[in-house]
């Protein structure tokens, strides 16, 4: 069945990059996406990549693709402590409207 | 801007409680989900629903229920509130399959059920 992957926990210094990574298993998925949750709050879509690119930039956040690996990561440049968040990975499934989401990794930022 | 309300955003209730949670949209989006979120689970599928009085089961639909009678609301039922239900519950919406699938959620609602 479809499983979408995560470390659960990142610590990363202030001005520092983040790197978040994610494993999937459905190599017929068209979208991948990442979303941001802050404390308290429901999840917000960060970025998304369509699974014919390899690598999608936008201001701080770099998305890398690799399909052969089924490996989806996020780069998060100058991380700041308002990024302190959980990220998720999620997979759109073909042919439904659903979306599989991984674990969550829990980004904390230290001055 | 696309939003989605939930009802509730804190809730305690007793063991064996009929439980009702609301969710409603106001982008005339086609399809509803329901989530619950516990910690290292990630989000798991409860129920999900594509149109008016349509409804499918996720992952994880074992003692609750949901109900559509209107596009915009979404509703889940715990019949009997048990302890293990403890969770947060998240609600989305998207619009159908030709768009790129992306959901947009409600703030939660943190069920504590004792």
């Amino acid at each position: 069945g479809e499983d979408v992957e995560q470390s659960l926990f990142l610590s990363v210094r202030e001005g520092d990059s983040s790197v978040i990574n994610c494993t999937y298993t459905d190599s017929s998925s068209t979208y991948l996406y990442w979303y941001k949750q802050e404390p308290g709050a429901g999840l917000q879509l960060l970025t998304y990549i369509f699974s014919n690119m390899d690598m999608k930039q936008d201001q701080r956040l770099t998305v890398l693709l690799n399909k052969k690996d089924k490996h989806l990561s996020l780069r998060i440049a100058d991380t700041q402590t308002g990024d302190s968040a959980i990220y998720f990975c999620a997979e759109s499934i073909r042919s439904t409207d659903k979306l599989i989401f991984g674990t969550g990794t829990r980004l904390q930022v230290f001055p | 801007d696309v939003k989605v309300t939930q009802s509730s955003r804190y809730l305690v209730k007793r063991t064996g409680e009929k439980v009702f949670l609301e969710c409603v949209q106001d982008m005339d989006h086609e399809n509803m989900f329901w989530y619950r979120q516990d910690p290292g689970l990630g989000l798991r599928l409860i129920y999900f629903s594509y149109d008016v009085k349509m409804k499918e089961k996720g992952d994880i639909p074992e003692g609750y229920s949901v109900s559509r009678e209107k596009k915009e609301r979404f509703s889940l039922i715990l019949e009997s509130a048990s302890t293990n239900q403890t969770s947060m519950y998240l609600c989305a919406s998207s619009l159908d399959s030709a768009s790129s699938y992306e959901q947009y959620f409600g703030p939660g609602t943190r069920l504590t059920v004792t």
